[in-house]
């Protein structure tokens, strides 16, 4: 099993730009999320999906979507990137989402 | 609204030292608690899940133990060696939601010195 990839490691985008986060896992989980980190704030939910089709905001939603077209895949969609959105951006699965959460190695967004 | 502290921030010991760090939460209707280990630029391993009617749980040298009546969990360390060096996480499953979001603490930062 590779277990939660993400794709790309590290990004820098302009102001304004959009882009997708990859996140993908081999192992059916049902329950995925991602989460970003920043120095002084820790991890916080950004979304989350409990199974295909399935989506809802987490902690700190705006400026991000998310869609889940597939048990596997799970991507975070920057709409309009601000500065403000520079962190690293990890995703994590799990079968529930009461068990055991397994993370991604985590992508690292510059927003210039 | 739950919040999750971890004490100390950083903490330096020398090699082979048994250890413990603390992990509090403000809220006691947790689903279950997780610790985490991260090295530096990297993401987060999972090392233990307690679930909510658990009183302990043991992987090799890591025996974590939770007191939900207190909110507390510590995650002991024995024999600790340079290559436990890394930032401890500890989150909690908030019972509160039906999300499986997780409420992380800050983390401790533990440094083994050979």
């Amino acid at each position: 099993n590779a277990g939660v990839t993400q794709t790309p490691k590290f990004q820098v985008l302009k102001t304004g730009q959009s882009m997708t986060l990859q996140c993908a896992q081999d192992m059916n989980h049902e329950y995925m999320s991602w989460y970003r980190q920043d120095p002084g704030m820790g991890l916080r939910l950004i979304h989350y999906s409990v199974g295909a089709g399935i989506t809802d905001q987490g902690e700190v939603p705006n400026g991000y979507n998310v869609s889940r077209s597939t048990t596997e895949d799970f991507p975070l969609r920057l709409l309009s990137a601000a500065p403000s959105q520079t962190s690293v951006y990890f995703c994590a699965s799990s079968y529930s989402g009461w068990e055991t959460q397994y993370f991604g190695p985590g992508t690292r967004l510059l927003v210039l | 609204k739950q919040e999750v502290t971890q004490i100390p921030a950083a903490l330096s010991v020398p090699e082979g030292e048994n250890l413990v760090l603390n992990c509090s939460f403000t809220d006691s209707a947790i689903y279950n608690l997780q610790w985490f280990r991260q090295d530096p630029g990297k993401g987060l391993t999972s090392l233990l899940l307690i679930q909510s009617s658990q009183r302990e749980q043991t992987s090799g040298r890591l025996n974590a133990s939770l007191d939900k009546s207190s909110g507390r969990s510590t995650l002991y360390i024995a024999a600790s060696q340079p290559g436990d060096s890394a930032t401890y996480l500890c989150a909690v499953f908030d019972g509160s939601s039906n999300t499986g979001k997780l409420i992380f603490g800050q983390g401790t930062t533990l440094q083994v010195k050979p």
